[in-house]
């Protein structure tokens, strides 16, 4: 099965900065990569889809970028509401692993 | 407006089985392709398995941890999705949410395994 794995785990920024969040693949998933954002005790919520398709409603500070293994989610300007865990997954095929999840905290 | 709303978690004992339903309202259910996704608290999501729709084939897919033991159907003439659990192991304790390929997601509904 492929794995995937975020990085960091954890990260603490100022408000504006710029935050970025890697996840890679263990094996070529084209651009099968989707973006989630959970605030705590919150449900999921889908913020990109094929690496880079911003969902309707989202904030345009949210982009994605990547294909094949390596991909990113960039917050460009980071808010006070974009407090929570940020989780990739992958929808090629199943099982449509998630990585591990990133924690983003204000600084 | 789009609502998934999950419904009979509970506490259960080892080795016992629950059958979860999420009730689908605000699109075309028949059509779409369902998934199910649990998260132990305080944990990451872990994909538990999806059904197709029956034009994609109506075929389930599982989870490693879960296949054997758990089974996802769906009643297209109620707008409804299944899991059910059997064999259930403590290591099953979780919140269990369905969502739908495109994003929209249920509340969850709790189910511990506990003696």
């Amino acid at each position: 099965d492929i794995q995937m794995t975020q990085s960091p785990s954890f990260l603490s920024a100022s408000v504006g900065d710029r935050v970025t969040i890697t996840c890679r693949a263990s094996q070529d998933i084209s651009s099968y990569l989707a973006w989630y954002q959970q605030k705590p005790g919150k449900v999921p919520k889908l913020l990109i889809y094929a690496a880079s398709t911003l969902r309707s409603g989202v904030p345009s500070r949210f982009s994605g970028s990547g294909s094949g293994t390596d991909f990113t989610l960039t917050i460009s300007s980071l808010q006070p509401e974009d407090v929570a865990t940020y989780y990739c997954q992958k929808y090629d095929s199943a099982p449509l692993t998630f990585g591990g999840g990133t924690k983003v905290a204000i600084k | 407006e789009v609502q998934l709303v999950e419904s009979g978690g509970g506490l259960v004992k080892p080795g016992g089985s629950l059958r979860l339903s999420c009730a689908a309202s605000g699109f075309t259910f028949s059509n779409a392709w369902m998934n199910w996704v649990r998260q132990t608290p305080g944990k990451g999501l872990e994909w538990v398995g999806r059904i197709r729709s029956k034009t994609g084939g109506g075929t389930t897919e599982y989870a490693a941890p879960v296949k054997g033991r758990f089974a996802i159907s769906r009643d297209d003439s109620k707008n409804t999705l299944y899991l059910q659990m059997n064999s259930l192991k403590t290591e099953d304790t979780a919140m269990y949410y369905c969502y739908r390929a495109g994003g929209n997601w249920g509340q969850g509904t709790l189910v511990t395994v506990s003696s």
